[in-house]
């Protein structure tokens, strides 16, 4: 049981270029989350999903397009990158929206936009 | 709207020392509150988390009790260890936003034998 992963790790990109993360899920969760993490900002949710086929905005979307065609997994997609998108970029899932359910963490993947 | 206010730090304890990282929140109805812990490059651990009013969480050694009339969910370990160093953060689930989270800044702490 792997939990939460995330490919890649790390990546360098240029202005300008675009990426995609992938976040994938073996715990059946119907919730799952895209989240950046800056120095003195905590997390901040990008984009969300309710279930797959499903997506919605979050606190700070702009710049970011996200897809669920399988419920377990979420992508992540930078289409034109900007050195403000440098950031620590973390997925989670939970099992449902019910407000007691824990969030599960992946690993993190560390973007750099030169 | 929902929020979260957390201790900034850094904080640096000697090893057995008593912690205390303060958490307060701003939420309608009945919100689910959590402590995560982040250890260097890792991503985030659920510590403990309480699901309602005068509920104490506790995982570790790490304690939280829900105050409702303080509106807060501060963390404290009685003696702490080398090995708690991480980053600490206070999140809030309300009660009719589809679990979606909170988060406080985050808390750094060092241990120092």
């Amino acid at each position: 049981n792997a939990g939460v992963t995330q490919t890649p790790k790390f990546r360098v990109l240029k202005t300008g270029q675009s990426m995609t993360l992938l976040c994938a899920q073996d715990m059946n969760h119907e919730y799952m989350y895209w989240y950046r993490q800056d120095p003195g900002m905590g997390l901040r949710l990008i984009h969300y999903s309710v279930g797959e086929g499903t997506t919605a905005k979050g606190e700070v979307p702009d710049g970011y397009n996200v897809s669920r065609l399988k419920k377990q997994n979420f992508l992540l997609g930078l289409e034109s990158a900007a050195p403000s998108q440098t950031s620590v970029y973390f997925c989670a899932s939970s099992a449902s929206g019910r407000a007691h359910n824990e969030q599960f963490f992946g690993p993190g993947t560390r973007l750099t936009v030169l | 709207g929902d929020s979260v206010t957390q201790m900034e730090g850094p904080v640096t304890l000697s090893e057995e020392a008593f912690l205390t990282i303060n958490c307060t929140y701003t939420a309608t109805g009945y919100p689910s509150l959590f402590w995560y812990v982040q250890y260097p490059g890792e991503g985030l651990q659920l510590l403990l988390k309480a699901t309602k009013a005068d509920d104490k969480g506790s995982n570790k050694g790490f304690e939280a009790t829900y105050r409702k009339e303080t509106t807060s969910f501060h963390l404290e370990k009685g003696s702490v260890q080398v090995s708690d160093s991480a980053v600490y953060f206070c999140a809030l689930s309300g009660q009719n936003t589809g679990n979606q989270f909170y988060f406080g800044t985050g808390t750094s702490l060092t241990v120092i034998p």
